[in-house]
């Protein structure tokens, strides 16, 4: 178990809905970072937070937005879903953005249908 | 920017055979670089890091040695069990600006018994 906690971890979806991943960092991580895992495209870099600000983003379509709360914990919207955006989204959480690891949730499997 | 590029897939092996997944990297700076493992249904787990030139990492019989020279970080392993069947996956954190992390495609290894 690395910590870090992500819900749901099954969602489906009709295309053109919206929805909102959930991540809870472990203890004491101030970085949380998003990334989505697709079969042709392996692991895109979405976004980082450090400590509720936006720190980096990567590929991410407008369609998609995030946020990191006071608590820590973070949320990535999902909105006017497409059938490409069926995939695997993972939340990691670093001490700092300097930290060297991450520590990986187990992922939420999006099927938009 | 900062990239990985693992060897290709899918890797299949019998059990108590070598195994070498090869990574070299494009980046800045003095990255940090990692190997993370997903096994079926999970979230990645960092398997071990290399910080600078020259360091060895290591876990579970697995090693990969940070080599700037060749820009490379090659996984080996002297003898793999069918426990070892999951997706390896290689990462650098760069040095420098948001300092993400970045990974490779991914490598399916699949041992037989």
């Amino acid at each position: 178990d690395s910590g870090v906690t992500q819900t749901p971890k099954h969602l489906i979806t009709a295309t053109g809905q919206r929805v909102t991943l959930r991540c809870s960092p472990r203890s004491g991580d101030l970085s949380v970072y998003w990334y989505q895992q697709s079969l042709d495209q392996g692991l895109q870099f979405l976004i980082q937070y450090y400590n509720g600000e936006e720190r980096a983003k990567g590929n991410i379509l407008e369609r998609f937005s995030a946020q990191q709360f006071p608590d820590l914990h973070s949320e990535l919207n999902l909105s006017s879903l497409e059938l490409g955006d069926s995939a695997l989204y993972f939340c990691a959480s670093s001490q700092t953005p300097k930290n060297t690891e991450a520590f990986f949730g187990q992922g939420t499997r999006l099927t938009v249908v | 920017g900062d990239s990985v590029t693992q060897m290709e897939g899918p890797v299949t092996l019998s059990e108590e055979a070598f195994l070498t997944i090869n990574c070299t990297y494009t980046a800045t700076g003095y990255p940090s670089l990692f190997w993370y493992v997903q096994y079926p249904g999970e979230g990645l787990q960092l398997l071990l890091k290399a910080t600078k030139a020259d360091d060895k990492g290591s876990n579970k019989g697995f090693e990969a040695t940070y080599r700037k020279e060749t820009t490379s970080f090659h996984l080996e392993k002297g003898s793999v069990q069918v426990s070892d069947s999951a997706v390896y996956f290689c990462a650098l954190r760069g040095s420098q600006g948001a300092q993400k992390l970045v990974f490779g495609q991914g490598t399916r290894l699949t041992i037989n018994p």
